[in-house]
Order: structure tokens, then sequence, then C-alpha cells
């Protein structure tokens, strides 16, 4: 059964940074492609980044390109997100997801870890 | 970047009846489309993918269809385990969600 674990919300300044954390197990990581989704309170999906298998292709949506940086240690089968220069604006819900393939959608979800910006 | 259109944004219905829910594109995805359900407080499920195919485990009342720019998510008989909110997403360029659409209970 596939099993994604986030972990490293919390409550961060503007300005700050935050490192997210998704544990897969349940199926062979390493060749699979992964990606972060994340949910403002009350409003919709907003994909974030995804990832290759290797972690040679990389892509991010333009609301965070320059600021996040995903990556994966294919050896410890965990998927990160680390969030720079965190505006009010990223506070959501940050799901990882496993995806049917590179550029594919979204077949498995985690449970999501909450991230809020604030003073 | 490519724009999803859901419609409507919010629809009231009873067990039964036969639901149709649409997504529109800003450009053409092909059949790149997936359709996902969502309840409160949990992760969305993928229901559908490109654009007409059933997800493993997923009941057969539920359906897709539609090509290019227009797509449709349609559930032939409402169940009540069916009220939660549907979101389309391409994924034909980076990927792209729609709006989302609540079904309510009417």
């Amino acid at each position: 059964e596939v099993q994604l674990l986030e972990s490293g919300g919390d409550l961060v300044q503007p300005g700050g940074s935050l490192r997210l954390s998704c544990a897969a197990s349940g199926f062979t990581f390493s060749i699979s492609a992964m990606s972060w989704v994340r949910q403002a309170p009350g409003k919709g999906l907003e994909w974030v980044s995804s990832i290759s298998g290797s972690g040679i292709s990389i892509f991010y949506a333009d609301s965070v390109k320059g600021r996040f940086t995903i990556s994966r240690d294919n050896s410890r089968d965990t998927l990160w997100l680390q969030m720079n220069s965190l505006r009010a604006e990223d506070t959501a819900v940050y799901y990882c997801a496993k995806d049917s393939q590179v550029g594919g959608y979204n077949m498995h979800w985690g449970q999501g870890t909450l991230v809020t910006v604030s003073s | 970047d490519i724009q999803m259109t859901q419609s409507p944004s919010t629809l009231s219905a009873s067990v039964g009846d036969r639901v149709t829910i649409t997504c529109r594109a800003s450009q053409s995805i092909s059949s790149w489309l997936a359709w996902y359900q969502q309840k409160p407080g949990k992760a969305p499920k993928v229901l559908i993918y490109k654009a007409s195919s059933l997800q493993s485990g997923v009941p057969s009342r539920f359906s897709g269809s539609g090509s290019g720019t227009e797509f449709t998510l349609t559930i032939s008989s409402l169940q009540p385990d069916d009220f939660a909110t549907y979101y389309c997403q391409q994924y034909n360029s980076d990927s792209t969600f729609g709006q989302g659409t609540k079904v309510e209970i009417k």
C-alpha cells in the first residue's frame, strides 16, 4: 500500500524558511515522479513543484520559482521541499503526491502538513 | 500558462440525481486531464485520468469525457458518499487545477 507522510509544517514569520519532508513507502520510490501541491485555507488546489525519479527533471510553478527547492534522497525514500523567503500567501496545507509519470497526474496523496506564514 | 475553468462553482443535487460538471481549458490539452474528489479535511482522491479512464477502485457511476478544451465529469446516480468538492487538473503543460465544484445536498 502506498503511504506518504508529510512533516515539517509550522508557524513561520514572513521572510523565513522552512523545510518540508515526505516519507514514502509501499512502492519503488526511486523510479517514481513526485510532486508538491498546496491548498490555502478555504481555497482550491495549486500545483507547486514536481521532480522525476532520478531527480534530474525538476519543475516549479511561477509563484514559487526562485524561492522553493524540491529535492529527493532515493536511498532514504524521502522527498523534500525547501521553502525560503516565505510570504503570507504561502500559507497552506502542503500535500506530497506520487505521480503517474513525469508530467502526469497525482495518483496518491499524503495527508498534508500545514504551513502558516504570519508575524 | 493554461487556465482551467470549472462550472458550476456549486451544485445542489439529491441522491439518485445525474450530475454533470464541466471543465474548460484556455488552450488545447489533448486528453491530459484528471478529475479529483476532495472531502473536508482530507486529501484529494483521483477519480478519472486521461479524460475518460477510470482510476482503479473508483465506482463505475463516475465517468469522464471530452478532449481538446472541453471536458465533463458525470456521476450517473449521486450517492450520499459523493457530496464533496470536485477538481479538474490539466497535466499537458506543468499542472493547473480548476477552481473546484462543490456538490451539496439539495
